[in-house]
């Protein structure tokens, strides 16, 4: 089965500077790569996405990269903010089957604390 | 739309109590699960349900049971609750969303046991 690994599991960076958090998978049929934020007390939420099909997605402050040749990808958070301190988990599943394929697979999660 | 909601928030048992913690989605979605979330530990599988009138155990199923009522509810209980089950319980729901699947987590239970 599916087994993900993410790094590091804390993070401390100073406002305004660029954070990265980097998973890896084992499965080569995951296709699916979402990223969830928790903040204190909070639901996990999902950010951003990825599938194979591309490299790379951006949205404002956050991207994700995806190197399917190696079996990993990253968030990548630039000019963090205060806001931006959370527990950020990774996952994969492979995206169109409903069974226990189709199950995200979490990391343990890294705690991001941006210090202002 | 409400999403995904749970009930209670919080809740207090004595070992050996029982209780079930509610779930239900807005959403239509398929696929609904349970995971638990300790300190350190991420989020664990407890019980999935792909579909309609079908549960699936997950990484941590003992001393839990499922009930998936219908498309919109899927329900965990806990029928001799321990202090090990002192944990944050999330109820998912993952399907079709701008076009391809995704999930979606509900609020959050807190549970301690004592």
């Amino acid at each position: 089965g599916e087994n993900v690994e993410q790094h590091p599991s804390t993070l401390s960076v100073q406002e305004g500077d660029s954070a990265v958090i980097k998973c890896t998978y084992s499965d080569s049929a995951s296709n699916y790569f979402p990223w969830y934020k928790q903040e204190l007390g909070k639901r996990p939420q999902l950010i951003i996405d990825i599938r194979s099909n591309v490299g790379e997605k951006k949205d404002q402050r956050i991207a994700v990269t995806l190197n399917k040749t190696a079996k990993h990808f990253s968030l990548h958070i630039t000019e963090t903010q205060p806001e931006d301190s959370a527990v950020y988990f990774c996952a994969a599943s492979q995206q169109n089957y409903g069974g226990s394929q189709g199950n995200l697979i979490f990391g343990k999660g890294t705690k991001l604390s941006v210090k202002p | 739309n409400a999403g995904v909601t749970q009930t209670p928030k919080f809740q207090v048992l004595k070992t050996g109590q029982s209780m079930t913690l509610q779930c239900a989605q807005d959403m239509n979605h398929n696929s609904m699960y349970w995971y638990r979330q300790d300190p350190g530990m991420g989020l664990r599988l407890i019980y999935y349900s792909a579909s309609e009138g079908t549960t699936d155990k997950g990484e941590v199923p003992n001393g839990y049971n499922v009930s998936r009522l219908n498309k919109r509810e899927f329900s965990l209980r806990l029928e001799s609750a321990a202090p090990s089950q002192t944990s944050v319980y999330f109820c998912a729901s993952r399907g079709l969303n701008r076009g391809y699947n995704e999930q979606f987590f509900g609020p959050g239970t807190r549970l301690t046991v004592l």
